[in-house]
């Protein structure tokens, strides 16, 4: 069980604006960054979201970061159909030492 | 460009040894960790370990300390993960991943494309 939880699945229609949600505790998203990961279906992961907020350059606008205490969120607005994907959050863990997945959530655009 | 080129996929038999490898370029090898993941069939994302290719130092999550071992040779800009002795349930997709030192925190910024194993007698 992965210590950063995640809804299993999210799903929407074209167009629609949703949001999937990663909880961790004080030693990783409470105290650290949280990174966001796009991995489309038979493909590598690909970094969405960086320093919680951050948007590399290339990925749309219409993906966005946030975070508040031991919480942080994605969310992806003007859904579209190549949007569907899994979507992994992370955090590095300050007791771990090491760096923290999210279980996943597997978006489906209707 | 950071580029992140891993081996091909293997197919091994129980208790055989494997050491798989990613070459990286674009960047200052030896200046950034990077580490393994691992993806089990239809599961998510496991981190197992990092290396620092300047100082050779490691470090691996507990679920993976003794199970494998992560090395890197900084003259030809490779990093490696390896098996003494393959079990089934190896069989996954391994990601390498270079990992950068931020705000003492560590991200993962970019990823190879993966390697399939697959340990079946």
């Amino acid at each position: 069980q992965s210590v950063l939880t995640q809804p299993p699945s999210a799903s929407g229609t074209p167009g629609q604006r949703v949001t999937i949600s990663c909880s961790g505790s004080s030693s990783n998203v409470g105290t650290n960054y949280v990174y966001w990961y796009q991995q489309l279906p038979g493909t590598a992961p690909k970094l969405l979201i960086y320093r919680s907020n951050q948007r590399p350059s290339g990925v749309p606008d219409r993906f966005s970061g946030s975070k508040s205490g031991t919480s942080a969120s994605l969310a992806i607005s003007g859904l579209r159909s190549e949007d569907e994907a899994d979507y992994y959050c992370a955090s590095w863990d300050d007791s771990l030492r090491g760096v923290l997945f999210g279980g996943g959530t597997k978006l489906t655009v209707l | 460009e950071v580029q992140l080129v891993q081996s091909g996929a293997e197919v091994k038999k129980p208790g055989e040894s494997l050491k798989i490898s990613c070459k990286a370029s674009g960047y200052t090898f030896a200046r950034f960790w990077i580490g393994w993941v691992r993806q089990m069939p239809g599961k998510g994302l496991e981190w197992m370990g990092i290396i620092y290719p300047g100082d050779s130092h490691s470090t691996y999550s507990p679920s993976f300390q003794g199970q494998v071992t992560i090395s890197a040779n900084k003259s030809i800009n490779t990093a490696y993960v390896q098996w003494s002795s393959l079990r089934a349930s190896d069989t996954a997709m391994y990601y390498c991943a270079r990992h950068s030192l931020v705000a003492g925190t560590i991200e993962i910024d970019y990823w190879g494309q993966g390697t399939l194993v697959t340990v079946s007698s």
